[in-house]
């Protein structure tokens, strides 16, 4: 597809599971980023990739959040033991270089805590 | 607080009027970017302005850029009922060492168009 891609949609699971969620960028962007949007909030960075550099971790708020990136491609955010304050929906954007350049953003999963 | 701010929180308006919303940031940029965003769906990218532009159009968009001021404002022009939506800024913060690598986004600015 032309866009970024993320999956699930919708992801509703129990306090202390596992979730993992997918993001795929736009073919050749090198740049990836995942954010956190809590309801009627603004975005809040998590992690960012840039090629083969070490990612950018400072935005991840504990040590339950974790991301990979193989390559220049698919992207997967975990969240290990969820707890009720995870709920809200997380966004990838992918972008040609950076943050000087505009960036493509998926729909995002909207994640649900029970 | 947040480096971006805009301002007002909502807006109401009718179809054709204009909308004016602001934006408040900190920091030096290396440039400032709107998005918008419609309800359940990720953000779409608007215009992107430099630190050493003043103002920037993009069909009825305006968006101008006060460095002085550390503050931009998106002006939307002939305003339609599928304007409606929140919109965002976001600030590519400048940093001695080659330049910020991610966007900080305000909390954004709900409009709404009523026909």
């Amino acid at each position: 597809g032309a866009g970024v891609s993320q999956s699930p949609s919708n992801k509703v699971t129990e306090k202390g599971k596992d979730v993992e969620l997918r993001c795929d960028p736009i073919s050749g962007h090198t740049a990836l980023y995942w954010y956190r949007q809590r309801l009627g909030q603004g975005l809040e960075f998590l992690i960012y990739f840039q090629g083969n550099s070490a990612p950018d971790k400072s935005g991840l708020p504990s040590d339950r959040f974790s991301a990979e990136r193989t390559g220049e491609s698919v992207s997967t955010l975990t969240i290990q033991r969820t707890q009720q304050e995870d709920s809200a929906v997380y966004l990838c954007a992918s972008s040609w270089q950076g943050a000087r350049e505009p960036q493509h953003f998926g729909d995002g999963t909207r994640l649900s805590i029970l | 607080s947040q480096q971006g701010e805009e301002d007002p929180q909502a807006l109401s308006i009718q179809e054709g009027e204009n909308a004016t919303m602001n934006c408040s940031y900190k920091t030096s940029i290396n440039n400032l970017q709107w998005y918008r965003q419609n309800s359940g769906r990720g953000l779409v990218h608007l215009i992107l302005i430099r630190s050493n532009e003043r103002e920037k159009h993009s069909g009825r968009l305006r968006v101008t850029l006060d460095t002085s001021k550390k503050s931009s404002s998106l002006l939307i022009t002939a305003s339609r009922a599928a304007d409606t939506a929140s919109y965002f800024c976001a600030t590519d913060a400048f940093e001695l060492t080659g330049g910020g690598n991610k966007l900080t986004f305000g909390t954004g600015t709900q409009l709404k168009v009523e026909l």
